[in-house]
């Protein structure tokens, strides 16, 4: 079966700075989608970033970048520039691209970010 | 975007009462619906695996006579929770997809109070 950890269960960035979650993941497939979930206080789930495992590169979306290390089994996400905003719960999730579960996600326990003015 | 609308958003009731949340998909198509609970401060849990014209799929430890969960039409997934007990409430969300590699999207979700 296939997991999430988030090690880190709060982080805090002073606004404007650069800040990193970490995640990491086990599974024995080779080809799988991970992503990232931003949830404020609102509860709404919010797509942050999408990464293929079969795709090498790193996926960015504006201040959102990922370092996904497919033989560590990590994807961390960096988000820069920091803004008040981004205060939220952080989600890890794994997703089978092929196979059985349908395609559910595997979520990690969360990150919650606070944001410093 | 794709939007999926969750109703209702807040739920407040007597324990013994069945609740029904719905989930649609308004723009798109959705071949499968997700139920997911999540606790305050914890993660998304999966409760069951909808896909239209079939039964649900319900993971392990789920009570599928307490969480009926019909899937009749590619737009509407239903959640009904049966007989609620205080135990019962939770903040309920479904997500919906259309299967490849799309990610699938969320409703705003519902929060359940049995009093």
């Amino acid at each position: 079966a296939q997991t999430v950890t988030q090690s880190q269960p709060e982080m805090s960035v002073q606004e404007a700075e650069t800040v990193t979650l970490s995640c990491t993941y086990d599974t024995s497939e080779s080809d799988y989608y991970l992503f990232w979930y931003k949830q404020p206080p609102s509860r709404q789930m919010i797509l942050v970033i999408r990464q293929e495992a079969y795709k090498q590169q790193n996926a960015t979306e504006n201040r959102f970048s990922v370092n996904f290390q497919k033989a560590a089994k990590s994807f961390s996400l960096k988000i820069s520039d920091s803004q008040l905003g981004d205060a939220a719960m952080y989600f890890c999730a794994y997703r089978r691209r092929y196979g059985g579960s349908q395609g559910n996600l595997i979520f990690g326990k969360g990150t919650k970010l606070s944001v410093k003015p | 975007g794709a939007v999926v609308s969750q109703h209702p958003s807040r739920v407040i009731c007597k324990s013994g009462t069945s609740v029904k949340i719905e989930c649609r998909s308004l723009d798109f198509q959705a071949t499968t619906m997700f139920w997911y609970r999540q606790f305050p401060k914890q993660s998304l849990m999966l409760m069951a695996t909808s896909n239209e014209g079939s039964k649900a799929t319900y993971e392990q430890g789920v009570e599928k006579d307490k969480f009926l969960i019909n899937h009749a039409s590619l737009t509407l997934s239903t959640l009904t929770v049966t007989s609620a007990h205080p135990e019962d409430s939770s903040f309920y969300i479904c997500s919906a997809g259309t299967g490849g590699g799309q990610p699938q999207h969320f409703g705003d979700g519902t929060r359940l109070s049995i009093l």
